[in-house]
């Protein structure tokens, strides 16, 4: 089956400063890779998302870049704020829907 | 946007009761719903794929006999947990895939579930 993996696991960053999280997967049958921002309590929110035939997208401070040959993508966030203090999570679906989650990112920004 | 929603978001129960958790699509029709569980601080697994008429595809490793899923339309499904245990207790999440749409899923806000 897939295998996620993220990195770091944790991550602390200075207000203004920029965020990057990576994720590996597996299975190269995998083509949809979406971002969710997960808030204590409360169920995770699609952030972003992009496609396999897709190498990058971008939405606003959020963006996301896609390296299908070397099974890897990565969550980039710049201008950080408190506000995006949460934990992170990357996923990769087939065409099934079902997704495989990665471990989590616990995202800090501090004032 | 498409939104689920997910009810109760928190319950308790005592020991060896059975609790249902709904999951509905408000504004789409969702063939496929997807049920997780998520303990503390760690990520989400998948417990099974619910279709909508059919029988539900459980995970390796999760008992279908304790966590019945029924997805009777494609608006609403539902997860029982069965005589449940302590070790039960946990954070639920559905997620549901528009029908005939692409891989996006959309996911409810959470039951957390506590057995006493």
């Amino acid at each position: 089956g897939e295998n996620v993996e993220q990195h770091p696991s944790t991550l602390s960053v200075q207000e203004g400063d920029s965020a990057v999280i990576k994720c590996t997967y597996s299975d190269s049958a995998s083509n949809y890779f979406p971002w969710y921002k997960q808030e204590l309590g409360k169920g995770p929110q699609l952030i972003i998302d992009i496609r396999s035939n897709v190498g990058e997208k971008k939405d606003q401070r959020i963006a996301v870049t896609l390296n299908k040959t070397a099974k890897h993508f990565s969550l980039h966030i710049t201008e950080t704020q408190p506000e995006d203090s949460a934990v992170y999570f990357c996923a990769a679906s087939t065409n099934a829907g079902k997704s495989t989650f990665g471990d989590g990112t616990t995202l800090t920004v501090k004032p | 946007g498409a939104v689920v929603s997910q009810h109760p978001s928190w319950v308790i129960c005592k020991s060896g009761t059975s609790v249902k958790i709904e999951c509905r699509s408000l504004d789409f029709q969702a063939t496929t719903m997807f049920w997780y569980r998520q303990f503390p601080k760690q990520s989400l697994m998948l417990m099974a794929t619910s279709n909508e008429g059919s029988k539900a595809t459980y995970e390796q490793g999760v008992e279908k006999d304790k966590f019945l899923i029924n997805h009777a339309s494609l608006t609403l499904s539902t997860l029982t947990v069965t005589s449940a245990h302590p070790e039960d207790s946990s954070f639920y999440i559905c997620s549901a895939r528009r029908s005939g749409g692409n891989t996006e899923a959309f996911f409810g806000q959470g039951t957390r579930l506590t057995v006493v």
